[in-house]
């Protein structure tokens, strides 16, 4: 099992450009999910889907948009992208719907840098 | 904004020397987690603790949760070289999982 994968690793971006982050994952998990990490402030969540045919808001949601294309994959889009969305990004995915207590499984992430 | 708090964000020790990262909440917490991320790397699930007051250990490594279960804490003993990287805590409250800002620990041999 690859677990979750994500592509590009890096990815440098002008501002104004547009671009999907993909993200798989092959445990058969129903929930996933996508934050951002920025040096001291911890990771915080972006978008999440409790299952597939949901998405729904995290803490800064703001300048992305998501789709959960099917049970394993689950997409982020930067429709125009900033410098203020230069971060690295990691997507999760749990086994059990919405938020119950179960661990979450982190991807390699993608080191996006807009100039 | 964060509603996490942990302390410190910076910790180095010498190898041997404990360390201890502290997690606190203003509202009670239904469960939490710690993870870490080794540098360049991603976070790894290390435990999660959901009763009041619980206590475990895994190896050099013990976790506490408050009896309130607004708090938390990760202890090390005897650091390693090979327990470098950020420890982060996660408390869940409400059906959301909120991270912690990370404890990044250096190590010195």
């Amino acid at each position: 099992n690859a677990g979750v994968t994500q592509t590009p690793k890096f990815q440098v971006l002008k501002t104004g450009q547009s671009m999907t982050l993909q993200c798989a994952q092959d445990m058969n998990h129903n929930s996933m999910y996508w934050y951002r990490q920025d040096p001291g402030m911890g990771l915080r969540l972006i978008y999440y889907s409790a299952s597939e045919g949901t998405t729904d808001k995290g803490e800064v949601p703001n300048g992305y948009n998501v789709s959960r294309l099917n049970k394993r994959e689950f997409s982020l889009r930067l429709e125009s992208a900033a410098p203020s969305q230069t971060s690295v990004y990691f997507c999760a995915s749990s086994a059990r719907g919405g938020w119950d207590t179960d661990t979450q499984y982190f991807g390699p992430g993608t080191r996006l840098t807009v100039l | 904004g964060q509603q996490v708090m942990q302390i410190p964000q910076y910790q180095h020790v010498q190898e041997g020397e404990d360390f201890t990262t502290y997690c606190n909440s203003s509202t009670t917490l239904s469960n939490i987690q710690w993870y870490k991320q080794r540098p360049g790397g991603h976070p790894v699930f290390l435990i999660q603790l959901v009763k009041s007051g619980e206590v475990k250990k895994q190896k050099r490594l013990t976790f506490q949760f408050g009896e309130a279960k607004k708090n938390s804490s990760l202890h090390i003993t005897a650091t390693q070289t090979t327990d470098v990287g950020t420890y982060f805590c996660a408390g869940r409250r409400g059906g959301k999982l909120i991270f912690g800002q990370g404890t990044e620990l250096s190590v010195k041999p």
